[in-house]
């Protein structure tokens, strides 16, 4: 069965600081996607990254990177020097090819607070 | 361009009441998913849609729950006879297609029972 865990449910960091969001999955598929969301006090969940399972190269895009490990079943997220404009709850989510519709099942969320 | 659009935003209803909360994706994504939020349950996936046909009704909470999607665009999603654990914040999401799996959400609807 898929499962995504974000074991994090609060993380509380002052500005500049970098902070690691973890994210751990389990599924029985070989092909499947992996992605992060952001969701600020809006409430809408904002797209962040899509990873599929046969790249394994790290990302970076700005102050934010991403750590993809197959071997660990995680796919980390880490923002440099945290703003608070970061302040939101992130998502972690798994898609499965095989699965029809490529619904998402979501992680619990991290709620990330930066401080000032 | 434009994102995902719902509407109501919020709604307020009284236990056994009927309501319908609408989704308008992204102009040509043609599939179309619902999710509900509560902070029971997190993110749960409820329904697809793959143009107007929805395979898969499995994820759906109970049977006073359905959606329908018309002319491959605008989706509704009708709860009859609402309880109060249907309280929760329910989000659309379209993609340009199933292959492709970057969904866009919506700002959701926020549906509270009384």
């Amino acid at each position: 069965a898929q499962k995504v865990t974000q074991a994090q449910t609060e993380i509380s960091v002052v500005e500049k600081e970098d902070v690691t969001l973890d994210c751990v999955y389990e599924t029985r598929d070989t092909t499947y996607y992996l992605f992060w969301y952001k969701q600020p006090p809006s409430g809408e969940l904002v797209f962040l990254i899509r990873r599929n399972s046969f790249d394994e190269q790290n990302e970076i895009s700005g102050r934010y990177s991403w750590n993809f490990q197959k071997s660990t079943s995680s796919f980390n997220f880490t923002i440099t020097a945290s703003q608070v404009v970061d302040s939101a709850v992130y998502f972690c989510a798994l898609s499965e090819a095989q699965q029809a519709g490529t619904a998402l099942i979501f992680g619990k969320g991290t709620t990330l607070s930066v401080s000032s | 361009g434009a994102g995902v659009s719902q509407s109501p935003s919020n709604k307020v209803t009284e236990k056994g009441k009927d309501v319908e909360l609408r989704c308008d994706p992204i102009s040509g994504h043609t599939a179309l998913y619902w999710y509900r939020q509560s902070l029971g349950q997190g993110l749960e996936f409820l329904i697809y849609f793959q143009g107007n046909s929805a395979p898969d009704k499995s994820g759906l909470p109970s049977d006073r729950f359905s959606a329908e999607r018309t002319g491959g665009s605008v989706s509704t999603l009708t709860i009859q006879r609402t309880q109060q654990e249907d309280s929760a914040v329910y989000l659309c999401a379209s993609s340009r297609g199933l292959d492709t799996y970057e969904q866009y959400f919506g700002p959701g609807t926020r549906l509270t029972v009384t």
